[in-house]
C-alpha cells in the first residue's frame, strides 16, 4: 500500500514569508508525527497527534510554528514570518496507534530553504 | 545537552566483514531503542528495536545488544553489503512519553 507522503518535496520561500508543508499519513494510521530535521543532526520532535487533537505539542520551537490535522489524516504544519534558522528537511512519520512501541512510518520530507 | 549520542559520525567497512555502529544515552528513563536507516532524500526507515528488559535482539543480518549499565547500544549487521550503505540513527524513548529522541547519525560505507 502506499506509504506516507509529504508535499511539497522542496520549498524555498523568502525571509518572513508563510510556508505550509502538507503530510499525507498511511490509511488507518490514528498517530501522525512532525520532525524537524537539521544538516548534521538526527530529527527532533516538533508534535504529534492522536485523531484530530494534538497530543503533545512540546517540541513546536515558538508561536510560528502550528500544525492541525481537521479530520484526523492529513496533516499540515504551517510556519508563519519565516526566518532562516528555519531552513531544514521537515518530516512527518505516522504509526498505527499512538504508543511508543508501534513502528513510525516516516515520509520523504520536506526540504524547507529560506532565503 | 544531547540525551543519545553517535560519537562516529562515518564508518569505512569491507563488502562482508561485520559493521559494529555505537550509541550511547544519558537518560535512565529510556526503556525502548530503535535503531532506523536512511537513504539520501527518503526518510528513516525502521530498522530494529530492543526493548530494556532484554540485552540482545536479532533479526536476520542484524542485532542490537543493549548494555544498560555502560548505557549503551550496538547495532552489528553481519555480513555486511553494498546495500547497507545508509546513515544509520538511534533512538530512544522513555515508556511515559511518546517521543523518540535521536542520536545525529553514522554514515556507514560499505566497500567493495
Amino acid at each position: 500500500g502506499a506509504g506516507v507522503s509529504q508535499t511539497p518535496s522542496n520549498k524555498v520561500t523568502e525571509k518572513g514569508k508563510y510556508v505550509e508543508l502538507r503530510c499525507d499519513p498511511i490509511s488507518g494510521h490514528t498517530a501522525l508525527y512532525w520532525y524537524r530535521q537539521s544538516l548534521g543532526q538526527g530529527p527532533e520532535f516538533l508534535i504529534y497527534f492522536q485523531g484530530t487533537g494534538a497530543a503533545d505539542d512540546s517540541g513546536l520551537p515558538n508561536d510560528r510554528f502550528f500544525a492541525v490535522r481537521p479530520e484526523g489524516s492529513v496533516s499540515t504544519l504551517k510556519i508563519q514570518r519565516t526566518e532562516r534558522g528555519d531552513s531544514a528537511v521537515y518530516l512527518c512519520a505516522s504509526s498505527l496507534t499512538l504508543t511508543a512501541r508501534d513502528t513510525q512510518y516516516f515520509g520523504p520530507g520536506t526540504r524547507l530553504t529560506v532565503l | 545537552d544531547q540525551q543519545v549520542k553517535q560519537n562516529s559520525p562515518s564508518l569505512s567497512v569491507q563488502e562482508g566483514r561485520i559493521s559494529i555502529l555505537n550509541c550511547d544515552y544519558t537518560n535512565s528513563m529510556f526503556d525502548y531503542f530503535l535503531w532506523y536507516k536512511k537513504y539520501p532524500a527518503e526518510g528513516p526507515t525502521f530498522l530494529i528495536s530492543i526493548s530494556s528488559i532484554k540485552d540482545k535482539n536479532e533479526d536476520g543480518r542484524f542485532t542490537v545488544f543493549l548494555n544498560k549499565s555502560a548505557k549503551h547500544l550496538s547495532l552489528h549487521i553481519v555480513p555486511s553489503q553494498p546495500g547497507d550503505s545508509a546513515v544509520y540513527f538511534c533512538a530512544a524513548s522513555a515508556y511515559s512519553n511518546y517521543q523518540l529522541i535521536w542520536g545525529a547519525g553514522t554514515k556507514l560505507i560499505i566497500k567493495p
